[in-house]
């Protein structure tokens, strides 16, 4: 039958807000997350990656947490702008003892819209 | 900044014929991805190169599929009969190393399939 495209949550904000978007991921060996922002017609950018061994990483503006007991990452963006618009996967490696080394499982997404 | 790029941006072809998509990966980086992302869905695996070889394929990636680094600088995805499913936007992506390494993609291409 004809595919259908997903409906993905989203999460709209007021500039200047604090935002969390939220990720579940599935392969519980998997040992290193990536979160991704993707604008309309472009390529996933790269925003901030963390390794199982961390819980929390922060960058600019931004902060991932890694639950690994629940298998749920989190990106907070912090100050939120209008820029931030876009829609955000989180993606993940599988572990050094897998196969596949190189291979990114990406989430569904998330759709952040930004109001001034 | 070093950028993955992607040639051409847009490509529209009649099913059945053959496209290839060219990708000019970070010039030091040495591994090599391609990824597809059909309309309002998730990104998804297609393939991975290093050193002249795939290193893995997802299902989707038959035998209509292949790939090739014809040169030392670009890194090429072909598709030999297209289908009408085959209608997405492809991403190449390159990263340094394979493992827990950062990948940086490409703007993509968006293949349009009649």
């Amino acid at each position: 039958g004809e595919s259908v495209g997903l409906h993905l949550p989203t999460l709209s904000v007021q500039e200047g807000d604090n935002s969390i978007i939220n990720c579940a991921y599935s392969n519980s060996a998997s040992d290193y997350f990536i979160w991704y922002k993707q604008e309309s017609g472009k390529g996933p950018q790269f925003i901030i990656d963390i390794r199982s061994n961390m819980d929390k990483r922060q960058g600019q503006r931004v902060t991932v947490l890694l639950n690994k007991t629940v298998k749920h990452l989190s990106l907070q963006i912090a100050a939120t702008q209008p820029g931030d618009s876009a829609v955000y996967f989180c993606a993940e490696n599988p572990s050094l003892g897998g196969t596949s080394y190189g291979k990114l499982t990406f989430g569904q997404g998330t759709i952040l819209t930004v109001h001034p | 900044e070093p950028e993955v790029t992607q040639t051409p941006s847009h490509q529209v072809t009649q099913m059945g014929q053959e496209v290839i998509l060219r990708c000019v990966p970070i010039s030091n980086h040495l591994y090599f991805y391609w990824y597809r992302q059909i309309l309002g869905q998730k990104v998804e695996f297609l393939v991975s190169f290093y050193n002249n070889e795939i290193s893995e394929k997802s299902e989707i990636f038959d035998d209509q599929f292949s790939v090739e680094r014809p040169d030392g600088s670009n890194f090429t995805l072909k598709i030999r009969s297209t289908k009408l499913e085959d209608s997405a936007m492809y991403f190449c992506a390159s990263s340094e190393t394979e493992y827990q390494e950062t990948q940086y993609f490409g703007p993509g291409t968006r293949l349009l399939v009649l």
